[in-house]
């Protein structure tokens, strides 16, 4: 079956710095993928869309200067999390799409702690 | 908008039973609706999906229901197992949104022997 990545698996930071996570598709073209974030106890939130060669599109809320995103190729997104302050401690989730409505193929996800 | 101090509704049941997991979704408009089910500090995994030109469609073990008259999902696992211990999410779609999906609250299945 289709497989995503994500790196990393967990990482903690320092408040101010910037962190990057990465979503791999390994076994398939992925001309869409998403990112959600996902706090304790809670659903998955989408944060923005993402097609290969454009810019992504993010949903209400989402500040896309402080998350920003990059599809550079059809088997990777990277999320930045600039300057991370303590509330933006969650769990970061991408999934990967062929296309279309097709079924969406999620990461295992990456904890992000902020101190 | 995070909320401190939500708790996710539980469903315990007993090892064997069969459960019954259900989801109330938002848009009319919405035409695919999919199951994934969420271990502790792992991604959701695919369990089963429906798209609204069915009632029903069934897998192993899972069937899935859909009432599009009163906008309800639900979700059914025979025989339930400890392995089947995780939090479920139904979640929904709208054919020409990019694949856009928009995820129920979820619902904590603990499995007791």
């Amino acid at each position: 079956g289709a497989v995503v990545s994500q790196h990393p698996s967990r990482v903690i930071c320092k408040s101010g710095t910037s962190v990057k996570i990465e979503c791999r598709s390994l076994d398939f073209q992925a001309t869409t993928m998403f990112w959600y974030r996902q706090f304790p106890k809670q659903s998955l939130m989408l944060m923005a869309t993402s097609n290969e060669g454009s810019k992504a599109t993010y949903e209400q809320g989402v500040e896309k200067d402080k998350f920003l995103i990059n599809h550079a190729s059809l088997t990777l997104s990277t999320l930045t999390v600039t300057s991370a302050h303590p509330e933006d401690s969650s769990f970061y989730i991408c999934s990967a799409s062929s296309g279309g409505a097709n079924e969406q193929f999620f990461g295992p996800g990456t904890r992000l702690t902020v101190l | 908008g995070e909320s401190v101090g939500l708790h996710l509704p539980t469903l315990s049941v007993q090892e064997g039973d069969n459960s019954i997991i259900n989801c109330a979704y938002s848009n009319s408009a919405s035409d695919y609706f999919i199951w994934y089910k969420q271990e502790s500090g792992k991604g959701p995994q695919f369990i089963i999906d429906i798209r609204s030109n069915m009632d029903k469609r069934q897998g192993q073990r899972v069937t899935v229901l859909l009432n599009k008259t009163v906008k309800h999902l639900s979700l059914q696992i025979a025989a339930t197992q400890p392995g089947d211990s995780a939090v479920y999410f139904c979640a929904e779609n709208i054919m020409d949104s990019w694949g856009k999906l928009q995820f129920g609250a979820g619902t904590q299945v603990v499995v007791t022997p």
